[in-house]
């Protein structure tokens, strides 16, 4: 069936430094795939999707490139900021039977130290 | 502004007891999920409905029941069959079964 699978965490980046949370998944067909970001004590935020092999999602200095052939879709940020700290998850949409599911990665959690 | 809202924000269960979620949404969404939150296990869908008058079990549904008799409303009730109920619980929706789903603040839900 379909499944997310994220680097294990936690990770702990200083300022500035460059991040990687890698992402690989497994599904039928070409799911829509999608980044999301929790803060402590919320619900979870969109960060940024691909719908399509090729597209790169992109929003508030993250991006992340679907990559149908490695079967990836890696989270990478340049240069992090103390507020960026939180949980992400990677997750894919089903497609078929499974329409209109989500299926989650477990989350990383990422702190950034001044 | 639109969005969804989940109500209380913490709550408190007795043994025995069933206890209910609240999840509103005013974005016209039709589909609206359930999901459970443990430390390290990330999101496991308990229900879900993608039309009012219709819900289909999700991963962890024992112990779980929901309603959907208002497009905007999905109550979640946690019985007394689920032995285990503290968790972090998120209510979502979506207008569109291939896009993104919004997700309200959470629930947290503890034993006494």
């Amino acid at each position: 069936g379909d499944s997310v699978t994220q680097m294990e965490g936690p990770v702990t980046l200083s300022e500035e430094a460059f991040l990687t949370i890698n992402c690989t998944y497994t599904a039928t067909g070409y799911p829509s795939l999608f980044w999301y970001v929790q803060y402590p004590g919320e619900g979870l935020q969109l960060l940024l999707k691909a719908t399509k092999a090729d597209d790169k999602g992109s929003n508030k200095g993250f991006e992340a490139t679907y990559r149908k052939e490695t079967t990836s879709f890696h989270l990478e940020k340049g240069s992090v900021q103390v507020s960026d700290s939180a949980v992400y998850f990677c997750a894919l949409s089903g497609r078929g039977s499974t329409l209109g599911r989500l299926y989650f990665g477990r989350g990383t959690q990422l702190t950034v130290w001044p | 502004d639109g969005g969804i809202t989940q109500s209380p924000k913490y709550l408190f269960r007795k043994e025995g007891q069933n206890v209910t979620l609240s999840c509103e949404q005013n974005l016209n969404h039709d589909a609206m999920y359930w999901y459970r939150q443990d430390p390290g296990q990330g999101l496991r869908l308990i229900y879900y409905s993608q039309i009012v008058n219709d819900f289909q079990k999700g991963d962890i549904a024992e112990g779980y029941s929901v309603s959907r008799e208002k497009k905007e409303s999905f109550p979640l009730t946690v019985t007394s069959a689920q032995k285990n109920p503290t968790a972090f619980y998120l209510c979502a929706s979506t207008g569109a079964l291939n896009q993104p789903q919004h997700f309200g603040d959470g629930t947290r839900l503890s034993i006494l």
